[in-house]
């Protein structure tokens, strides 16, 4: 056990619609980040947040949006579901590296399985 | 194409034996990470290696990293069973605010 905790686990929905992923990291983790781990694009880095501010973007689309709380879970929001939002989404938290919020070693939660139809 | 890219994309090999996979990169990196992914699981964290560094060892597992040659390998020696699963290295880009990015990863097979 990681200790991030994400839900749902699974959840099946269609196309246009919108879901919310929540992600609750290890105790005393700043850092969150979400991936998107489908068949065709391997693991994709989408978003980091330390501390509620976001950090680090990668390849998320304008359709997907993200936030930490000051609790420092996170949710990531998917809109205008499409077939290819099909995939895992992965939150991983970490405990940064000294002198930053630089990346050190990631715990990962056993995933979202989103399927869109 | 991606910054960290495993070879071979898939190994099958029996009990007993080692398994070694390799990573190669393209730009300057903090550190570099070796995760493991058993089928539909979360990613869980093996061994960590710094730019400084050269070689790190845990338990069955040791990790090489060349800066000169932008490449790390993982030997996993008298594999188990168990060691079946997918293995991805991930780097620290300085250039990018040390965000992890992954490779495709390496399917490993160990027949009993």
């Amino acid at each position: 056990d990681s200790g991030v905790t994400q839900t749902p686990k699974h959840l099946i929905t269609a196309t246009g619609q919108r879901v919310t992923l929540r992600c609750s990291p290890r105790s005393g983790d700043l850092s969150v980040y979400w991936y998107q781990q489908s068949l065709d694009q391997g693991l994709q880095f989408l978003i980091q947040y330390y501390n509620g501010e976001e950090r680090a973007k990668g390849n998320i689309l304008e359709r997907f949006s993200a936030q930490q709380f000051p609790d420092l879970h996170s949710e990531l929001n998917l809109s205008s579901l499409e077939l290819g939002d099909s995939a895992l989404y992965f939150c991983a938290s970490s405990v940064p590296l000294a002198g930053g919020p630089n990346t050190g070693e990631l715990f990962f939660g056993e995933g979202s399985r989103l399927t869109v139809l | 194409s991606q910054q960290g890219e495993e070879d071979p994309q898939a190994l099958s090999i029996q009990e007993g034996e080692n398994a070694t996979m390799n990573c190669s990169y393209k730009t300057s990196i903090n550190n570099l990470q070796w995760y493991r992914q058993n089928s539909g699981r979360g990613l869980v964290h093996l061994i960590l290696i710094r730019s400084n560094e050269r070689e790190k060892h845990s338990g069955r597992l040791r990790v090489t990293l060349d800066t000169s040659k932008k490449s790390s390998s993982l030997l996993i020696t008298a594999s188990r069973a168990a060691d079946t699963a997918s293995y991805f290295c991930a780097t620290a880009v300085k250039a990018a605010g040390n965000k992890l990015t992954f490779g495709g990863g390496t399917r490993v097979l160990v027949k009993p």
